[in-house]
């Protein structure tokens, strides 16, 4: 069974609107990053949080935002949303931020359709 | 710059025969990992194998098996007598020292089918 929940599981929206997705992680990981993956893509890295503060960011522009807490859980906030938003994203949590070895723990994701 | 080759998009094998899943990367830093993640159609990214640049020992865990060649830079992922249950889309990723562990980069993905 994961340690990443994320909700929604599912969800639409149309082109202009904003979303927030949930994440869920487990205790200790105090590492989150979101990934988006198209349909039939890789997924794609958009950001990470570590002590509550953003500290990498893909390929993706300002109105892609989050939020980390410090309860282990966070958040991905979507502004303006576009057509080319729809797709799943992905949460993921590792202990630290500074061993490179740790693995990443992906949740199920929450499947977004901008409409 | 880095970048994940998945060349296979879709495999389709009968139960119990062998498949290798290839993987082609390319990095300019010396100190990199590699992965190999398996999802499933329930969405979530399961972790199969982790590598770092300066390990290539093959490894054999029950049924899967890794080829790690630095010199092809290729780390190729076979499933010996697949079952069913290995059905699943199959992604190579690497993270490089540089950009940290949390950025992968993932290819495209094979869909391996397993035929009953």
């Amino acid at each position: 069974e994961t340690g990443v929940t994320q909700s929604p599981t599912h969800l639409i929206k149309t082109r202009g609107q904003q979303v927030t997705l949930r994440c869920s992680s487990q205790s200790g990981h105090n590492t989150v990053s979101w990934y988006q993956q198209a349909l039939g893509q890789g997924p794609q890295f958009i950001f990470q949080y570590y002590r509550e503060e953003e500290n990498g960011r893909g390929n993706f522009p300002p109105r892609f935002s989050g939020l980390q807490f410090p309860n282990y859980s966070s958040e991905l906030n979507v502004n303006a949303l576009e057509l080319d938003d729809s797709a799943l994203y992905l949460c993921a949590s590792r202990p630290t931020a500074t061993s490179g070895a740790n693995v990443l723990t992906f949740g199920a994701g929450s499947r977004l359709t901008v409409l | 710059a880095q970048k994940v080759t998945q060349a296979q998009t879709e495999i389709s094998v009968v139960e119990k025969e062998d498949v290798t899943l290839d993987c082609v990367y390319e990095t300019r830093d010396t100190t990199y990992y590699l992965f190999w993640y398996k999802q499933p159609p329930s969405g979530e990214l399961v972790f199969l194998i982790r590598r770092n640049s300066f390990d290539e020992q093959n490894e054999i865990s029950g049924r899967y098996s890794w080829n790690f060649q630095k010199s092809t830079s290729s780390f190729n992922f076979t499933i010996t007598a697949s079952q069913v249950v290995d059905s699943a889309v199959y992604f190579c990723a690497l993270s490089e020292a540089k950009t940290g562990a949390n950025n992968l980069f993932f290819g495209t993905g094979t869909r391996l089918t397993v035929i009953p």
